[in-house]
């Protein structure tokens, strides 16, 4: 296990299409979070799961937006019906509780065009 | 609702010079404080938080309460520390992390 990995690493699509992003965390962490960042701007949250359970969904989370945490394993992200204003890049970030500390994956970039 | 503030976008020392990134916070309790930092191609990670009072990589941070400072200082700075540097906040253990907007450090050989 190398760290949290997330694919696809890049992804451009038209507005108006679906698309969905995986993350997997570190294998024995329990919480993962799902972040957006923009150009000139620091990571924002948008939800996160401890295990199968989302705890929380930031206001940033549209309703065309979904997440997914099926088996308290990986977890999936899916934009419907995709803005302009979608693009950004999208962290992921897995912890447990002691010691706590969240580990970020590398992004997946995504570009509407 | 919780904030950070790094005023500055872009610092730039040279090399051997100290360097002091500054970082504010809002909230009323006792916030969780942390600095991570990304270095070119490589993801976000880790460089310390308050609670471990620990120096990493020669880089220090104290936190304040009385000013809601959190700001980062090493003595000396270094080429390989050019990267950007994002504070954060967190308002109880093992949730969401609130993050500055960062500050990217180019150290000038």
């Amino acid at each position: 296990d190398t760290g949290v990995s997330q694919n696809p690493r890049h992804k451009i699509t038209k507005r108006g299409q679906n698309v969905t992003f995986r993350c997997d965390p570190i294998s024995e962490h329990n919480r993962l979070y799902w972040y957006r960042q923009t150009l000139g701007q620091g990571p924002e949250f948008l939800t996160y799961f401890q295990n199968e359970a989302q705890l929380e969904k930031s206001r940033l989370l549209s309703d065309r937006f979904s997440a997914e945490r099926p088996k308290g394993s990986f977890s999936t992200l899916e934009i419907q019906r995709t803005e302009q204003g979608d693009s950004a890049m999208y962290l992921c970030a897995s912890s447990n509780p002691t010691p706590y500390e969240q580990y970020f994956g590398p992004g997946t970039r995504l570009t509407v065009t | 609702a919780q904030r950070v503030t790094q005023p500055e976008k872009l610092l730039s020392v040279f090399k051997g010079a100290p360097v002091e990134l500054k970082c504010n916070y809002s909230y009323s309790g006792s916030p969780e404080l942390f600095w991570y930092v990304q270095y070119s191609r490589q993801r976000l990670q880790l460089l310390l938080r308050h609670i471990s009072r620990e120096s990493i990589k020669g880089f220090t941070a104290d936190l304040n309460k009385g000013e809601t400072s959190f700001h980062l200082k090493k003595p000396f700075a270094q080429e390989e520390d050019s990267a950007m540097y994002y504070c954060a906040l967190n308002i109880a253990g093992n949730t969401p992390l609130v993050f500055g907007k960062g500050t990217r450090l180019s150290v000038i050989a």
